[in-house]
């Protein structure tokens, strides 16, 4: 596979439920990131990682839980969401120099029931 | 610190007519710029990039844009619309605040009437 994958591309979710979103780059990227983009909303910038250590997280709420075990990975557990989280999480990957700009996945759906 | 901002959150044009979309650039170093399209349910795709080369851009899809210092803009335009060029738009520049990122304006929908 190239480019950046997304798994899955769509999840429905009960507010109790803990589930995790994947994302896996195949570009020989080092930085990685997560986005939400919400309806009628600008996209929001929610974790940036550069070689796998975590260089901001935009007052994301505790109930995402990022992890990138190595600089291909990347994960957003979720637990206990709201109605609201409900959106498209966007992944991006990029050299550390984010001037050659992002390459990003296909997005999650996340709906929260 | 650095910013874009896109005026008008929706454009219509015609099928064949001259599409214009317009993005503004706040920055107090040389700026990347970035142009990206984002169809329905996928994620966004790059058109095009300046990285301080050539002031006139072309991209994928018939598409170009010209980095305009003077009036700190990067409009995107393409000579003839197509009905396959209906989706979000957006412009993006890179800014280094803590970790180097991008900044993306609000999006720019395109509409195509036959």
């Amino acid at each position: 596979e190239t480019g950046v994958t997304q798994t899955p591309r769509h999840l429905v979710m009960g507010m109790t439920n803990k589930k995790s979103l994947k994302c896996e780059q195949h570009l020989g990227h080092n930085a990685m990131y997560w986005y939400k983009q919400s309806a009628k909303k600008p996209l929001e910038l929610m974790f940036v990682y550069n070689f796998k250590e975590q260089t901001e997280n935009n007052s994301v709420p505790s109930r995402f839980s990022p992890e990138c075990p190595n600089s291909s990975h990347l994960f957003l557990h979720l637990h206990t969401l709201q109605p609201e989280d409900s959106a498209l999480y966007l992944c991006a990957s990029s050299q550390v120099l984010a001037n050659y700009g992002y390459t990003f996945g296909s997005g999650t759906r996340l709906t929260v029931v | 610190a650095q910013s874009v901002t896109q005026l008008g959150s929706h454009v219509s044009v015609s099928e064949g007519a001259l599409v214009l979309l317009r993005c503004n650039y706040s920055s107090s170093v040389p700026p990347y710029l970035f142009w990206y399209v984002q169809y329905p349910n996928q994620g966004l795709q790059l058109l095009l990039k300046y990285t301080s080369a050539a002031t006139l851009v072309k991209g994928i899809n018939g598409f170009e844009a010209e980095f305009k210092k003077s009036e700190t803009s990067f409009h995107l335009t393409k000579p003839s619309a197509h009905m396959s060029d209906a989706a979000e738009y957006f412009c993006a520049v890179s800014v280094s605040q803590g970790a180097q990122k991008l900044v993306f304006g609000q999006g720019t929908r395109l509409t195509i009437n036959p």
